[in-house]
């Protein structure tokens, strides 16, 4: 079964550093997102990209964090200036066109910002 | 603003049983729902998706239902094993929305 991937898998980061994590969705999949779960907690949204351009985001999506898609097959999210609060487990996911379709999880980047 | 709330938080039962996980949501206006179990240190694998407009979904010895006008949703794991431990997750879409909404998931543990 395709599958989405996320490289790396665990990351550590100093405060202030920039990170980039990246994810492969599936291939004929139009809809891009990235969440993140903090220790304990909720897994909540941040963003969904399609069409090459962000189409929702959260008030979690400030400034510090951007998405991209360079090429035909990856999909970015960067911090710019890590702070210790983002340390999280971020997942990326994609889905095809239609609405109903079900979202389909990568295995996640361990982020850990000291 | 959805809230998305799964009682028990934890749950532990002997090998073979039955059981329920329940799920409930604030805002009826939901275009489908979506049960996820995640193990530990691990992503979200899907296991079944429930339309606003279906009562029901099963997937082996899985049932998940939805009523929607109460806000809850139920999933039925029948003859539990050991290999189902795992943390599950209910998550909804909200209609004309696209991101989903999470609960903060029960933790099943199935003793052998």
């Amino acid at each position: 079964e395709p599958e989405v991937t996320q490289t790396p898998s665990h990351q550590v980061t100093q405060m202030g550093q920039e990170v980039i994590l990246r994810c492969v969705p599936i291939s004929n999949h139009l809809y891009f997102y990235w969440y993140r779960q903090i220790l304990g907690q909720k897994v909540e949204f941040l963003v969904s990209f399609y069409n090459n351009e962000i189409s929702e985001k959260s008030e979690i999506f400030d400034d510090q964090f951007s998405v991209e898609r360079p090429d035909g097959s990856n999909f970015t999210l960067k911090i710019r200036s890590t702070k210790l609060e983002d340390s999280a487990m971020y997942f990326c996911a994609s889905r095809p066109a239609d609405l109903a379709e079900k979202l389909f999880f990568g295995s996640g980047t361990q982020l850990s910002v000291l | 603003k959805q809230e998305v709330t799964q009682i028990p938080a934890a749950l532990s039962v002997p090998e073979g049983e039955n059981l329920v996980l329940n799920c409930s949501f604030t805002d009826s206006a939901i275009y489908n729902l979506q049960w996820f179990r995640q193990d530990p240190g691990k992503g979200l694998t899907s296991l079944l998706l429930i339309q606003s407009s279906q009562r029901e979904q099963t997937s082996g010895r899985l049932n998940a239902s939805l009523d929607k006008s109460s806000g809850r949703s139920t999933l039925y794991i029948a003859a539990s094993q050991p290999g189902d431990s795992a943390t599950y997750l209910c998550a909804v879409r909200r209609t004309g929305a696209n991101n989903l909404f999470f609960g903060t998931g029960t933790r099943l543990t199935v003793i052998p």
